[in-house]
């Protein structure tokens, strides 16, 4: 089952607006990591929020999360052009035995108008 | 620094045809690597992991199979490729399990 869903699925902002996109899990997690894709490419890491953190920036990057709500968002300040791609959380949580597993959601497409 | 590397960077292949994908990691020792997959417009689906050589986990069954066999290596592998096994495939390798993964740039792949 899914266990991180992104919202919106799609946003479409005006260069030099905020965005903010929003994930909510289901169970509990020991840490959360936003991503980024441009179209064919691979995924680049963004920033990682452990489960004892609500808030955490880097550059114009900010992500909070709420482990009450089972929910993060990232706010992206000051958009660009180039921020244009698709953006994926990814919740790491305890599985069988020793292992870790991080699970994707589906991605939320973000396209910055010049 | 470290890289990861994957090649073919496309591939287009017929039905029961086989398959290997290759990704290999430079600049680092004992990582832990990853294959995903990703249908068009979807996230990741986790198809393999492995903490080692040799030491191959798989979290989905199907007709793909994975190998180690070097420290930095990782094969993804099929006898018979189906359609359904077109996709975007992803190799990914981290320090720490569970920690910030890295990936390579992704083999597009094409099953007719």
């Amino acid at each position: 089952s899914q266990q991180g869903e992104e919202d919106p699925q799609a946003l479409s902002i005006q260069e030099g607006e905020n965005a903010t996109m929003n994930c909510s899990y289901k169970t509990s997690i020991n840490n959360l990591q936003w991503y980024r894709q441009n179209s064919g490419r691979g995924l680049v890491h963004l920033i990682l929020i452990r489960s004892n953190e609500r808030e955490k920036h880097s550059g114009r990057l900010r992500v909070t999360l709420d482990t009450s709500k089972k929910s993060s968002s990232l706010l992206i300040t000051a958009s660009r052009a180039a921020d244009t791609a698709s953006y994926f959380c990814a919740t790491l949580r305890r599985g069988g035995g020793s292992n870790y597993k991080l699970t994707f959601g589906k991605g939320t497409l973000l396209t910055v108008n010049p | 620094s470290q890289t990861i590397h994957q090649w073919p960077a496309t591939l287009v292949q017929p039905v029961g045809s086989p398959l290997s994908l290759e990704c290999t990691v430079e600049g680092t020792s004992n990582p832990n690597l990853y294959w995903y997959r990703q249908a068009a417009g979807r996230g990741l689906q986790l198809l393999f992991y492995s903490v080692g050589i040799g030491q191959i986990s798989s979290e989905v069954p199907q007709n793909l199979s994975a190998s180690r066999p070097q420290d930095r290596q990782f094969i993804l592998s099929s006898k018979k490729l189906l359609l359904s096994d077109s996709g975007f495939y992803l190799c990914a390798w981290s320090v720490i399990e569970g920690e910030t993964q890295y990936f390579g740039p992704g083999t597009r792949l094409l099953v007719l």
